[in-house]
Formats: C-alpha cells, sequence, structure tokens
C-alpha cells in the first residue's frame, strides 16, 4: 500500500496566521491528492480534491498544491473554526491510504 | 439530501464476527463506488474497504483486513454490508460509511462504533 506521511503531526497557531501543511506520497500519485478536516465527535469533511480544487462550500482561505510525492495546504489567515485534525489521502492506488493526520490547536 | 447511516455495531468478543450496514438515501445507490474507513479512539483514519459501482462490482481491502473481512452491496436495497470475522482487539474502531464520486469522498456517515473485547 502506498504510505503518506503528513509533517507536522501536530501545530500550535494564533488567529490570523499562514500556517502550511506538508505530505508525502511513498510513490508518485500525479495529482490524485485530497485533503480531509475533521473535528472532535464528528466525521470527516471534504476540503480539497485533485490536490488544488476546493470542495463547494469551502473559504477560499483554504489552498492546496504539489504534484508527484509531496503536497501542502496552506490556511492562509486561520480562524476559529479551522482548529480540527487535518488529513490527506492518495486516490491514485488502491487501497486509497490516509496520512496520519496534523492536528491543529490554539497558541 | 445525501445520508449514509451505518448500524450494526457493538461488543463483540475477539475472534467474533459482525456485520455492519449502511443504508444511503439521497442519491441512485447503485451507480457509486462506496467504501469502509475506520477510525480507532483517539488515532487517525485507516482505509478498510471498498466496492465499485455497476455489474460485477469490483472489491479493495487493506492489507490489515483481507481475508477476514468482506464488502458487498444489495442495490435494491440501496444497502453497502461489512461482514468482518476473526475480529482482533485492534479492529476497535468507528466504522464510517463513505460514498465516492470521481476519485475523492464527498459524503461520510455519523459511523457506528465497533468493540472488541474480552
Amino acid at each position: 500500500d502506498i504510505q503518506m506521511t503528513q509533517s507536522p503531526s501536530s501545530l500550535s497557531a494564533s488567529i490570523g496566521d499562514r500556517i502550511t501543511i506538508t505530505c508525502r506520497a511513498s510513490q508518485s500519485i500525479s495529482s490524485d491528492l485530497n485533503w480531509y478536516q475533521q473535528k472532535p465527535g464528528k466525521a470527516p469533511n471534504l476540503l480539497l480534491y485533485a490536490t488544488s480544487t476546493l470542495q463547494s462550500g469551502v473559504p477560499s482561505r483554504f489552498s492546496g498544491s504539489g504534484s508527484g510525492t509531496d503536497f501542502t495546504l496552506t490556511i492562509s489567515s486561520l480562524q476559529p473554526e479551522d482548529f480540527a485534525t487535518y488529513y490527506c489521502q492518495q486516490s491514485y492506488y488502491t487501497p486509497w491510504t490516509f496520512g496520519q493526520g496534523t492536528k491543529v490547536e490554539i497558541k | 439530501e445525501v445520508q449514509l447511516v451505518e448500524s450494526g455495531g457493538g461488543l463483540v468478543q475477539p475472534g467474533g464476527s459482525l456485520r455492519l450496514s449502511c443504508l444511503v438515501s439521497g442519491f441512485t445507490f447503485s451507480n457509486y463506488a462506496l467504501h469502509w474507513v475506520r477510525q480507532a479512539p483517539g488515532k487517525g483514519l485507516q482505509y478498510v474497504a471498498g466496492i465499485s459501482s455497476g455489474i460485477g462490482s469490483k472489491t479493495y481491502y487493506a492489507d490489515s483486513v483481507k481475508g477476514r473481512f468482506t464488502i458487498s452491496r444489495d442495490n435494491p436495497k440501496s444497502t453497502l454490508y461489512l461482514q468482518m470475522s476473526s475480529l482482533r482487539v485492534d479492529d476497535t474502531a468507528v466504522y464510517y460509511c463513505v460514498k465516492q464520486i470521481l476519485r475523492y469522498f464527498d459524503y461520510w456517515g455519523r459511523g457506528t462504533l465497533v468493540t472488541v473485547s474480552s
């Protein structure tokens, strides 16, 4: 199975900060990389798909980039509702696999 | 409104079996691939299994469940299943039913908790 590695595993940031989360695949996955946000006790929610396409209803402060093996999720100005855990997922090879998650906490 | 409602979770002893169900509404069930994703308490998301749409549905499994879990679908009943056998303590998790569109997951159920313990 393809291994997905996120960094950092957690980070502390303040409202208004710009943050970046990195996701690395163990093999090239073209642009088949998705990002999900999960809040405690809730199911995950799709943020971006195909590396950089925003899901309907997701604020434009979220953006994604990358290709091949290295990808990033950027939040341009952190808002209170963005404190959550973020997961990348590759959808190039079956079975589709997730990164271990990045928890974004309030500083 | 798209809804995926899981059921069938509960407490089971190691080595036991359990069948999860996911009743779907709000879209044409037979047209979409569906998956199970799990999350152990306090841990991250783990892909479990998937099944394609159409006749002769293909199935996909994580290595950790291959040979023990079977995914299936009943299109007339709009229901997805996960038959789990030879359950282990590390199968304890919330199991989510997930809908696929293109190459991503657009809708998730609320999940059902499976606890494997003696």
